[in-house]
């Protein structure tokens, strides 16, 4: 089975300023990785996807992640942040190859302030 | 395309009442998702189908819940009797199989149904 642990709840930071979500995984197979973010009374909607090839990714609205498999972790970035980028961003698993459930970490509310 | 889409977005019941929530995956997607958010328990997938056959439902919390697929383009998830802890969103995903015929798992959501059970 696998797992995804998202230790910030909350993370709150001033516009204009780099920001880092953790996500740490954990899986005894190969596995594809996902962000996903939710804007505030709308759905999921994906942000970006590590399948294989370069650890890593970007994906859209500026953020990028690195996959990294020594340490189970792929956590999301991006330089500068704008008001815009408040909202709730989910990390995701699912072992790679045919189908299996995808699991979803709890969330981290990023709270942009001006 | 048009997305997921699901109806009602919002919806007000009565304890004991049935609730019938609606989605329609996008098309040619195989496989589709139901998932409740709550709170206290975050995202919880329900159940899903491959190729309108339920694959897992194993998180279907218990037998008031039920879940349908009767073509491609359709399906239920209908809560009977409800009750008060129901109270959540409850989200439709799809996601489609690669022209190779594998899958990346990426899921595309709907807006949700906001359910509130008095």
């Amino acid at each position: 089975a696998q797992s995804v642990t998202q230790l910030d709840s909350q993370v709150p930071v001033f516009e204009e300023a780099p920001v880092e979500l953790r996500c740490n995984y954990s899986s005894s197979v190969s596995v594809y990785l996902f962000w996903y973010v939710q804007y505030p009374n709308q759905g999921l909607q994906l942000l970006l996807k590590y399948l294989s090839g370069s650890t890593l990714v970007k994906g859209i609205n500026g953020f990028e992640a690195e996959f990294n498999k020594s340490q189970t972790s792929f956590h999301l970035r991006k330089p500068s942040v704008h008001i815009s980028d408040t909202a709730e961003y989910f990390c995701a698993v699912t072992p790679s190859g045919g189908y299996q459930k995808v699991t979803f970490g709890t969330g981290t509310k990023l709270q942009v302030i001006p | 395309d048009a997305g997921v889409i699901q109806s009602p977005r919002h919806e007000v019941t009565e304890m004991g009442q049935e609730v019938t929530l609606r989605c329609k995956p996008i098309s040619g997607h195989d496989y589709l998702f139901w998932y409740r958010q709550t709170m206290m328990r975050g995202l919880e997938l329900l159940i899903y189908f491959n190729n309108n056959v339920p694959i897992d439902d194993s998180g279907m919390p218990e037998d008031r819940f039920s879940a349908k697929m009767p073509n491609a383009s359709f399906s239920t998830l209908k809560i009977q009797p409800s009750e008060p802890r129901d109270s959540a969103v409850y989200f439709c995903a799809s996601s489609p199989r690669t022209f190779s015929g594998g899958n990346t798992n990426e899921q595309f959501f709907g807006p949700g149904t906001r359910l509130t059970v008095l």
